[in-house]
């Protein structure tokens, strides 16, 4: 059981460029979440799955799109990177909503884009 | 506009000795409050959590107060130790989204 698993760890983009960062979860987790942590600060919420094929945005989905084909995966797309997308990117998943279950995240995605 | 504060970013404590890390929100509108804890280049793990009709919850060395008039929460870490060391996070879930705090980094002296 690996839990939620993130690539690439770490990554440098040029401005303009695109990319996809992966995120796949074991555990058979209906809900799915990506966020991105700025240094200093506390975790965003960029968008969110509750289930294969149903996707809703966070608090900061601009520049970024998703999809959730399976249960199982979860990608998270830039289509045309710019600095203030530098940033680490941690992928979650939970078994329900309603507060008390906690969510269980990867181990991040560092991206810089230069 | 739901906030959640931690106006601390750093606490240093012998260990040992009692940590005490603060929260504050400015909405009432929850179902529960949750703590987490990071390692450097480690995803955030769970650690606690306490519900709205709750006062107190405790789990081992950790308790986590609630006090609902003041719109504040803390966690408390008794007896402290070098392991402890690292970034806690508080966070607000209602529905189906996690509101973060932005940290406190606690460090832990031997």
């Amino acid at each position: 059981n690996a839990g939620v698993t993130q690539t690439p760890k770490f990554r440098i983009l040029k401005i303009g460029q695109s990319m996809t960062l992966q995120c796949t979860q074991d555990m058979n987790h209906n809900y799915m979440y990506w966020y991105r942590q700025d240094p200093g600060m506390g975790l965003k919420l960029i968008y969110y799955s509750v289930g294969a094929g149903i996707t809703d945005k966070g608090e900061v989905p601009n520049g970024y799109n998703v999809s959730r084909s399976t249960t199982e995966d979860f990608p998270l797309r830039l289509e045309l990177a710019a600095p203030s997308q530098t940033s680490v990117y941690f992928c979650a998943s939970s078994p329900e909503t309603g507060g008390r279950e906690t969510q269980y995240f990867g181990p991040g995605t560092r991206l810089l884009v230069l | 506009d739901q906030q959640v504060k931690q106006n601390s970013p750093s606490l240093s404590v012998q260990e040992g000795r009692i940590s005490i890390l603060n929260c504050d929100y400015t909405n009432s509108m929850f179902d529960y409050f949750l703590w987490y804890k990071k390692y450097p280049a480690e995803g955030p793990t769970f650690l606690i959590s306490i519900s709205s009709i709750k006062d107190k919850n405790e789990d081992g060395r950790f308790t986590v107060f609630l006090n609902k008039s003041a719109k504040h929460l803390s966690l408390h870490i008794v007896p402290s130790q070098p392991g402890d060391s690292a970034v806690y996070f508080c966070a607000r879930n209602a529905g189906n989204m996690l509101t973060f705090g932005g940290g406190t980094r606690l460090m832990v002296k031997p």
